[in-house]
């Protein structure tokens, strides 16, 4: 079973400030996919990534997969207000059974 | 459009009265899974399948029964509901062999009084 470590739990920042968000394994990813979640609503996907190495950029968002494809991270610039949400990570194993972090409650206030 | 959809979106209920929350899925995914989401818990698995007619219990599996019949269909059953089975509840289906995108239902507030 992988394991995703993610953290922090919990952040909170203030409009304008970055952030960063980690996961990590002892396990080597085949891929890895960044969701955000509103309150009361399904998780949405925000990026995926499958090669070591990769960066991926959304907007102010910019996603790093390591390059030994064991970890993650989630930056993001200038955060706003509309950023506030659970952010989780999540892979699929070869049976393509499902696997989270514990997710990070971010919170930009204005 | 591809989605899951779940119903209902809300539901209260009382202790012992069998309800059961729909999932449905229109991508032909093989794979499908039941999440409960409570605060400081994160999303906890309930039941997944793999196909048709192969379930098998996720990590979190008591008080709950699935069915997969058909492969878009994938409903969760609650047949003795209890307050501690107040929570959000999730569905999600993604295609089998893994590394791929999974996609969620909006989620059903079930509370149990």
């Amino acid at each position: 079973t992988q394991l995703l470590e993610q953290s922090p739990q919990f952040l909170s920042i203030q409009e304008g400030e970055n952030l960063t968000v980690y996961c990590n394994s002892s396990s080597v990813f085949s891929s890895l996919q960044w969701y955000r979640q509103e309150p009361g609503e399904g998780p949405v996907l925000l990026v995926t990534v499958v090669t070591g190495g990769e960066v991926k950029k959304l907007k102010r968002l910019t996603f790093q997969f390591g390059d030994a494809r064991k970890d993650s991270s989630l930056h993001i610039t200038a955060a706003q207000p509309g950023d506030t949400g659970l952010y989780l990570c999540m892979t699929t194993d070869s049976w393509g059974k499902l696997q989270f972090g514990a997710g990070t409650q971010v919170v930009v206030t204005p | 459009e591809a989605q899951v959809t779940q119903n209902p979106r809300y539901l209260i209920t009382v202790t012992g009265k069998k309800l059961t929350v729909t999932c449905s899925q229109n991508m032909n995914h093989e794979y499908m899974s039941w999440y409960r989401q409570d605060p400081g818990l994160g999303l906890r698995q309930i039941y997944y399948s793999m196909n048709v007619e192969v379930t098998d219990k996720g990590d979190v599996p008591e008080g709950y029964k699935v069915s997969r019949k058909e492969k878009r269909n994938f409903p969760l059953i609650l047949e003795s509901p209890s307050p501690n089975q107040t929570s959000l509840y999730f569905c999600a289906s993604s295609p089998a062999g893994g590394g791929t995108e999974a996609f969620f239902g909006q989620g059903t507030r079930l509370t149990v009084v």
